[in-house]
């Protein structure tokens, strides 16, 4: 089984409807992330987590929100989608110990 | 700030030839550096990593990476191309101390061709 997994894997969804993205793991990682990717951009930070009470905002944050369930999950919700949203969107997860984040298989997003 | 700068957003090589995959960064700090390959409809997958060990860095799949501080550079490099390797590479870099933030460059797809 996958250590990294991100549900749904593809959603095309309209604008104004608010949708939600789920991320789990279970390498026991206290850190996660979510990334957004879009072509010829590279991945930016929407927002990160130190642990269930300690998450912050990334360089990109407007427009989403999230929520850490559990060590093990983390949530990324767009309240009100729109079409410049559409985009790939990645959760990673690291320790404390180490500096490499490990990532899922990614979410591909339409916002129509 | 921290910031990746990857040259060529495509690069072309035929099977057999070498890779080399260009990236320069820029770091108030010591930096970590990653190198992170992205296969079609995948996540980002760890190649190797630079975290002030030794300079040459040897990864999966027969890369390598080299730092050289004095030219802010950490290309990577693969004796021999296999068609396996068509993917999209991304140079990352860190701080080497506290939040591990990891700012990524643009990328670079690496075509093969038989």
């Amino acid at each position: 089984d996958a250590d990294v997994t991100q549900t749904p894997r593809n959603r095309i969804t309209k604008t104004g409807k608010r949708i939600m993205l789920e991320c789990s793991q279970t390498k026991g990682h206290d850190r996660m992330y979510w990334y957004r990717q879009d072509p010829g951009l590279g991945l930016r930070l929407i927002y990160y987590s130190f642990d269930v009470k300690d998450i912050n905002k990334g360089e990109i944050s407007d427009g989403y929100s999230v929520s850490r369930q559990a060590q093990a999950k983390f949530s990324l919700s767009l309240e009100s989608a729109i079409p410049n949203q559409t985009a790939l969107y990645f959760c990673a997860t690291s320790d404390s110990l180490h500096y490499e984040q490990y990532f899922g298989p990614g979410t591909r997003l339409t916002v129509t | 700030a921290q910031s990746v700068t990857q040259l060529g957003s495509h690069v072309s090589v035929s099977e057999g030839a070498l890779v080399l995959l260009r990236c320069n960064y820029s770091s108030s700090v010591p930096p970590y550096l990653f190198w992170y390959v992205q296969y079609p409809n995948q996540g980002l997958q760890l190649l190797l990593k630079y975290t002030s060990a030794a300079t040459l860095v040897k990864g999966i799949n027969g890369f390598e990476a080299e730092f050289k501080k004095s030219e802010t550079s950490f290309h990577l490099t693969k004796p021999s191309a296999h068609m396996s390797d068509a993917a999209e590479y991304f140079c990352a870099v860190s701080k080497n101390t506290g939040f591990q933030k990891l700012v990524f460059g643009t990328g670079t797809r690496l075509l093969v061709s038989p």
